[in-house]
C-alpha cells in the first residue's frame, strides 16, 4: 500500500528566505509525486508532479521539489519565500494502480 | 480558475437528509474525482468516475453514492446525513482515467453543514 508523510504540521520563515517543505513517500513500484497548495476557502491548487528523468521538477510560482529515492523524499522549495506563499501545502503520490493519497498537509507561514 | 464547477457552494441540512452535490469537469477531462476534507480526517478520496463509468472506490460510506452523466459531469449523493459528514468537499477532474501521472484540477469546493 502506498502513504505520504508530511513530517511538519507547520512551517514559518521569513520573507526574503528558502523555505522547505518535506515530503515523505512510500509506494510499492515508480512513484508519481505532486504538490498542491491550497489557499483559505478555495481549492487545491497543482504546483508541480515528478513522473521520470530529471531529480529537480520546477513548478509554478517559483517552486522547485527534488526527488530523492533512496530517501524516499520529494521535499518542496523555493530560493525566495514571498509573504503570498503563506498557504496550506499537500503532497501526493500514487503509482499506477492505486489512487492519489494525500499528506495531512502543511501551513507554510511567510512572515514581512 | 481550474476550470473544474461545483454547486452549491454552501449547503446546511439536518441530520436524516439527503443532499446532491454537483460537479462540471474541465473541457476535455474525462475523469472526475470526489474528495471529502475534514479537519480531523484530512483529505479523503471517495470515488473516481472514468467516461462515465467507475474507476477507483476510495473511503465512501455506503450512504454515498456517486454517478458520472453522459456529459461528464458528476453528482455526489449523500443520504442519511450526520453530524460527522459536514466536510468540505471537492471534485477534482484530469485528462487521463488509468495511468497514474495526470495532475488533478480541484474546483472550489461545496461546504456541508450538518446540523
Amino acid at each position: 500500500a502506498q502513504s505520504v508523510a508530511q513530517p511538519e504540521d507547520q512551517v514559518n520563515v521569513a520573507e526574503g528566505n528558502p523555505l522547505t517543505v518535506k515530503c515523505t513517500y512510500s509506494v510499492s513500484g515508480n512513484p508519481y509525486l505532486f504538490w498542491y497548495v491550497q489557499y483559505p476557502n478555495r481549492g487545491l491548487q497543482f504546483l508541480l508532479k515528478y513522473i521520470t528523468g530529471d531529480n529537480l521538477v520546477k513548478g509554478s510560482y517559483g517552486f522547485e521539489a527534488e526527488f530523492n529515492k533512496s530517501q524516499t523524499s520529494f521535499h518542496l522549495k523555493k530560493p525566495s519565500a514571498l509573504v503570498s506563499d503563506s498557504a496550506l501545502y499537500f503532497c501526493a503520490v500514487r503509482d499506477s494502480l492505486e489512487d492519489m493519497r494525500f499528506g495531512a498537509g502543511t501551513r507554510l507561514t511567510v512572515k514581512p | 480558475d481550474s476550470g473544474v464547477t461545483q454547486t452549491p457552494k454552501h449547503l446546511i441540512t439536518a441530520t436524516g437528509q439527503r443532499v446532491t452535490l454537483r460537479c462540471s469537469p474541465r473541457s476535455g477531462d474525462l475523469s472526475v474525482y470526489w474528495y471529502q476534507q475534514s479537519l480531523d480526517q484530512g483529505l479523503q478520496f471517495l470515488i473516481q468516475y472514468y467516461n462515465g463509468e467507475e474507476r477507483a472506490k476510495g473511503n465512501i460510506l455506503e450512504r454515498f453514492s456517486a454517478q458520472q452523466f453522459p456529459d461528464l459531469h458528476s453528482e455526489l449523493n449523500l443520504s442519511s446525513l450526520e453530524l460527522g459528514d459536514s466536510a468540505l468537499y471537492f471534485c477534482a477532474s484530469s485528462v487521463g482515467g488509468g495511468q497514474g501521472y495526470y495532475e488533478q484540477y480541484f474546483g472550489p469546493g461545496t461546504r456541508l453543514t450538518v446540523t
